[in-house]
């Protein structure tokens, strides 16, 4: 098992930009969740994608966009950047339909000033 | 809609001693996961504990036990013989079962602090 890998672990960016951030999920898991965490709070989900289209939404704008690729890496896209995107971004995986839980990166600390 | 809810934000104990932290939740679903998350300075969320809803029997892991309720929609963790490195937030979270879809929902967490 290699683990999920998240990069980069810091990003500064300003208000209007735009960003990515890429995960690179554990072999043969072909799901993959993105979940934002404000300061203080627990993880809220964002999306996710299974075997490469998306199944699921959280309450997110549209400008929140991901991706994932068959060699089990995906993308987080945020356009138009707000100071309250300012968060963690974790990345998370797990074998399809299991309900062994997921494995997760250690995230990507956004800053937007 | 699923709801995760932790009461309380921070706890203290002593190193060696037991402690337990609360979680209830709310749900329609009658077959579902509950889990617990660590979440040291590292940020990286990792797994402490498991629990499927069919099974009566509490899960456990060590020095890690859970009390599960299903009626009472309750899923508490005890954390027996308190380390230095059980510090960190704690994390409830819930899945619903089977199928590709489904996303874990966790409540606010649990600050613990274990003291020498």
């Amino acid at each position: 098992e290699t683990g999920v890998t998240q990069s980069p672990t810091h990003l500064i960016k300003t208000r209007g930009q735009q960003v990515t951030l890429r995960c690179s999920s554990q072999s043969g898991h072909n799901t993959v969740s993105w979940y934002q965490q404000a300061l203080g709070q627990g993880p809220q989900f964002i999306f996710q994608y299974y075997r490469e289209e998306e199944n699921g939404r959280g309450n997110f704008p549209p400008r929140f966009s991901g991706l994932q690729f068959p060699n089990y890496s995906s993308e987080l896209n945020v356009n138009a950047l707000e100071l309250d995107d300012s968060a963690l971004y974790l990345c998370a995986s797990r074998f399809g339909t299991s309900g062994g839980g997921y494995t997760f990166g250690s995230g990507t600390r956004l800053t937007v000033v | 809609a699923q709801t995760v809810t932790q009461s309380q934000p921070e706890m203290s104990v002593q190193e060696a001693e037991t402690v337990t932290l609360s979680c209830t939740y709310d749900t329609s679903e009658n077959n579902y996961y509950l889990f617990w998350y660590k979440q040291p300075p590292s940020r990286q969320m990792i797994l402490v504990i498991r629990q499927e809803a069919y099974k009566q029997q509490n899960a456990t892991e060590n020095r890690f036990s859970v009390n599960f309720q299903k009626a009472a929609k309750s899923f508490s963790l005890k954390i027996s013989d308190s380390q230095l490195g059980d510090t960190a937030m704690y994390f409830c979270a819930f899945l619903n079962y089977g199928g590709s879809q489904g996303n874990l929902i966790f409540g606010k967490g649990t600050k613990l602090s274990v003291k020498p």
